[in-house]
């Protein structure tokens, strides 16, 4: 049974700072997702990671994989406000057809 | 890209009620779905893999027949929740792959459930 281990599951960080969310897994895992999440909000994707050494950016967060360490990072790149949110990563399981998620990152950036 | 389009996005029912909430995807065609359940500052839970034209898979400890799941048609699937009790109050989530591009999953906007 896959299971996914973030930290740290809380973060507190002010503008302009960088900072690296770790998402460890326990098996072989097909895929590993990243997600948003907005307080009251429903889920948004922001990376799709397939392969080993897989690297994906979007503004200011950059996702990796490492399949052989079974470790998928986050990172944040000179902070927003904006970028306050909780984020989850999510591993799917050989053939299982299904995601198992994290516990969750709740970021706040402070001015 | 893959939209998924989920109603109600709130509701409150009394105790002893049944609740229908429905999941759409409105631009491709879903043979799977998947419900979960969020309870407030926690992670996703699955709750069950909604089939279409079969039946649906649930995880351990999920009561099949209190989350009734039907899955009719390639972009429909809708989970009641049956005799629902306070406890069964919560943020319900579904989500589906458009396998076709190639994407990742795209969630519902969720419903919230109060159970009063």
């Amino acid at each position: 049974e896959l299971k996914v281990e973030q930290n740290p599951l809380f973060l507190s960080m002010q503008e302009g700072k960088n900072y690296t969310i770790y998402c460890n897994y326990s098996t072989t895992s097909d895929r590993l997702y990243w997600y948003r999440q907005d307080p009251g909000k429903s889920l948004e994707s922001l990376f799709v990671l397939l392969s080993n050494g897989a690297v994906k950016q979007e503004g200011r967060l950059m996702a990796s994989l490492d399949t052989k360490a079974r470790l998928s990072t986050l990172h944040i790149t000179a902070a927003v406000h904006d970028l306050s949110a909780t984020y989850f990563c999510a591993g799917e399981e050989t053939n299982a057809g299904k995601s198992t998620f994290g516990d969750g990152t709740t970021l706040t950036v402070k001015p | 890209g893959a939209v998924v389009s989920q109603h109600p996005s709130w509701v409150i029912c009394k105790s002893g009620t049944s609740v229908k909430i429905e999941c759409r995807s409105l631009d491709f065609q879903a043979t799977t779905m998947f419900w979960y359940r969020q309870f407030p500052k926690q992670s996703l839970m699955l709750m069950a893999t909604s089939n279409e034209g079969s039946k649906a898979t649930y995880e351990q400890g999920v009561e099949k027949d209190k989350f009734l799941i039907n899955h009719a048609s390639l972009t429909l699937s809708t989970l009641t929740v049956t005799s629902a009790h306070p406890e069964d109050s919560s943020f319900y989530i579904c989500s589906a792959r458009d396998t076709d591009r190639g994407l990742g999953y795209t969630f519902g906007s969720g419903t919230r459930l109060t159970v009063v």
